[in-house]
């Protein structure tokens, strides 16, 4: 059974810092990773997603994938109060259709 | 551009009840299609999965079936709802890879 994981937090971060979160991924095989942000009573929204291949900066975030340990990292920089969310991370699973979701880190910006 | 509908929004309904939720999705052909649940303070349920007309997968057995009676429809339904079905019910749609795009959601309260 393949899992992913993620701390529930909440995680909080003062204003401007840089904010970190983590997912581990039980598959060594995993080739493709994403970041989903969802604010509360609202639907999952695509950050971004890297593969297996390196690392991605779009902006404010970047995702970083350490495959000998297996996990990824979501680092926000200059973080705001509208970064203060739920981030969902997600692996790929057997097929291409099909997607192993963590159940989400809750991060909370203080001004 | 791509966009997907959900309807309703919410959803209010006595236990034992029946169930039709819906999912279009327009601007994209032969996307795979996907209900997900999410209950309160939880991750996702991937509930269903369609990579075509009539092609319906289940991952969780229940109470609830989905069908897709056209390219861009997905439709959520039970004959009898339970107490456990409430929840944050997601369509999601991708287009052959496993980069998804979801709906605005649909919350449904069993009472």
């Amino acid at each position: 059974q393949k899992e992913v994981e993620q701390n529930s937090g909440p995680l909080s971060v003062p204003e401007g810092a840089i904010a970190s979160l983590n997912c581990t991924y039980s598959d060594r095989g995993s080739q493709s990773f994403f970041w989903y942000r969802q604010y509360s009573g609202k639907s999952p929204e695509l950050i971004m997603f890297i593969y297996s291949n390196g690392d991605k900066e779009d902006g404010r975030f970047t995702a970083q994938l350490n495959k000998a340990s297996q996990y990824v990292s979501l680092l926000i920089r200059d973080s705001q109060p509208s970064d203060s969310a739920t981030y969902l991370c997600a692996v790929n699973g057997d097929s291409n259709y099909q997607l192993i979701w963590g159940a989400g880190t809750k991060l909370i910006i203080k001004p | 551009s791509q966009t997907i509908h959900q309807w309703p929004a919410t959803l209010v309904q006595p236990v034992g009840s029946p169930l039709s939720l819906e999912c279009t999705v327009e601007g994209t052909s032969n996307p795979n299609l996907y209900w997900y649940r999410q209950a309160a303070g939880r991750g996702l349920q991937l509930l269903f999965y369609s990579v075509g007309i009539g092609q319906i997968s289940s991952e969780v057995p229940q109470n609830l079936s989905a069908s897709r009676p056209q390219d861009r429809q997905f439709i959520l339904s039970s004959k009898k709802l339970l107490l456990s079905d409430s929840g944050f019910y997601l369509c999601a749609w991708s287009a052959g890879q496993s980069t998804q795009y979801f709906g605005p959601g649909t919350r449904l309260t069993v009472l």
